[in-house]
């Protein structure tokens, strides 16, 4: 099946400071979606991006859909402490007859050091 | 209801034991997904339900685990005879037909002793 490879594992960056955490799939994605999961709470969705070479961006998040469709990036700028969690690409193939479930990447750990 | 409600928010059981899970996804959502998220890892994903049309179930990891939708709503994910390697948190998530962005539960959070 589909594998999504997210990186970094986990990030300690100082409160102001950009970071950029990205995903490379080894298959082809029609949507790429990044979502945020707060300790004890379901994920939440932060950007999805529909189109090859599609650059979203949602207030101080950016993220890209890669040319290839195999990769997307999320930057976020100016970081303050209510951006820690964990951070999760996700990939969708659309195709008929085909399921529509996400696979998600093993995510990203955020922590914003004051 | 406004989001998508899970039930119970945790569950300590007995290896051995059967549980159930419930999920009360975003009224008029016709899909319905279960997603298995364990300790420091992604979401692996155990079984799709869309409308009226048979599940799939090709995420399920054993035939210890099942999952019905009464209704075209509330959905039961049942794991029987459990293991400890089931502890888990298990995620519901609901998206209305045209809507590609999923909307999760908060999770039960299973812990097998």
């Amino acid at each position: 099946g589909q594998q999504l490879n997210q990186s970094p594992q986990s990030m300690f960056i100082q409160e102001g400071e950009d970071v950029s955490m990205n995903c490379t799939s080894s298959s082809i994605f029609n949507t790429w979606l990044w979502y945020k999961q707060d300790p004890g709470e379901g994920p939440v969705l932060l950007i999805a991006l529909y189109k090859a070479g599609e650059l979203t961006s949602n207030g101080r998040l950016t993220a890209q859909f890669g040319i290839t469709r195999k990769d997307s990036f999320l930057n976020i700028s100016a970081s303050i402490p209510s951006d820690v969690g964990i951070y999760f690409c996700a990939g969708q193939i659309i195709s008929s007859g085909s399921a529509r479930q996400l696979t998600f990447g093993s995510g990203t750990q955020l922590t914003v050091l004051p | 209801g406004a989001g998508v409600s899970q039930s119970p928010s945790n569950k300590v059981t007995e290896k051995g034991k059967d549980v159930e899970l419930r999920c009360d996804p975003i009224s008029g959502h016709t899909a319905l997904y279960w997603y298995r998220q364990s300790l420091g890892q992604g979401l692996e994903f155990l079984i799709y339900f869309q409308g009226n049309s048979a599940p799939d179930k090709s995420g399920l990891p054993s035939d210890r685990f099942s999952a019905e939708r009464t209704g075209g709503s509330v959905s039961t994910l049942t794991i029987q005879r459990t293991q400890q390697e089931d502890s888990a948190v298990y995620l519901c998530a609901s998206r209305g037909a045209a809507n590609y962005g999923y909307t999760f539960g908060s999770g039960t959070r299973l812990t097998v002793v």
